[in-house]
């Protein structure tokens, strides 16, 4: 069965810290894998997608990186802010678009 | 370019009762798609269309779930009669094309369903 985990299931940091969020898959013949973010009451925006062939993608403070072998992927986020604080979620995708979601890693930033 | 809406936003019902969920995509997206998030998990998909056609609902509860999209564009939910395990947040994503991976998916604010 191809499943998505994420842990820890919440984090919660002083600003400034760096911070590395986690998501494991079953199986490592993905298209893509890519990385939401999730704020209460709100829909989901896609932070960062990596494809089969990539083994990282940058955005900002933002870094996610891949590796199918080890069927891991881990987001990692420099200087936290407090604007940060949301639920993290990792989807992959086996099959065309359709997403594999991951729980989720409920982040907080504490001033 | 307007975002994905859903409504109504919050719905509470008692068990064995209907509801129906509407979701207008992006304008011009092809592909559509719904997701149900119970609290504390992630989304799980239950179907998607391309056009006015289902490409997979595979994971959809056929026996109390339906869904259209009528005319490509607009899409119900409906839950027929609706289940305690029911409660969950429904959210409805499109894309601009579907066909080609990948293709970026925009989320709706969804709508939180409580059954009693």
């Amino acid at each position: 069965k191809q499943e998505v985990t994420q842990i820890p299931a919440a984090l919660s940091v002083p600003e400034g810290e760096n911070l590395v969020l986690n998501c494991s898959f079953t199986d490592s013949a993905i298209y893509n894998l890519q990385w939401f973010r999730q704020d209460p009451g709100k829909g989901l925006t896609s932070l960062l997608l990596i494809q089969s062939s990539q083994r990282e993608q940058t955005s900002g403070r933002l870094n996610a990186s891949l590796d199918k072998s080890s069927g891991r992927s881990t987001l990692y986020i420099a200087a936290s802010q407090p604007g940060d604080s949301a639920t993290y979620l990792c989807a992959v995708s086996w099959a065309g678009n359709m997403l594999t979601f991951g729980g989720g890693t409920r982040l907080m930033v504490k001033p | 370019e307007a975002g994905v809406a859903q409504s109504p936003r919050y719905k509470i019902i008692e068990k064995r009762q209907s509801v129906a969920f509407w979701c207008n995509p992006i304008s011009g997206h092809a592909t559509l798609y719904w997701y149900q998030q119970i609290l504390g998990q992630g989304p799980k998909l239950l179907i998607q269309f391309q056009n006015n056609g289902v490409v997979d609902d595979s994971q959809l509860p056929k026996d109390r779930f339906s869904a259209e999209r009528l005319k490509g564009v607009d899409s119900t939910l409906k839950i027929q009669p609706a289940k305690l395990e029911d409660s969950a947040v429904y959210l409805c994503a499109s894309s601009r094309r579907g066909d080609v991976s990948p293709d970026t998916q925009y989320f709706g604010p969804g709508t939180r369903l409580t059954v009693l």
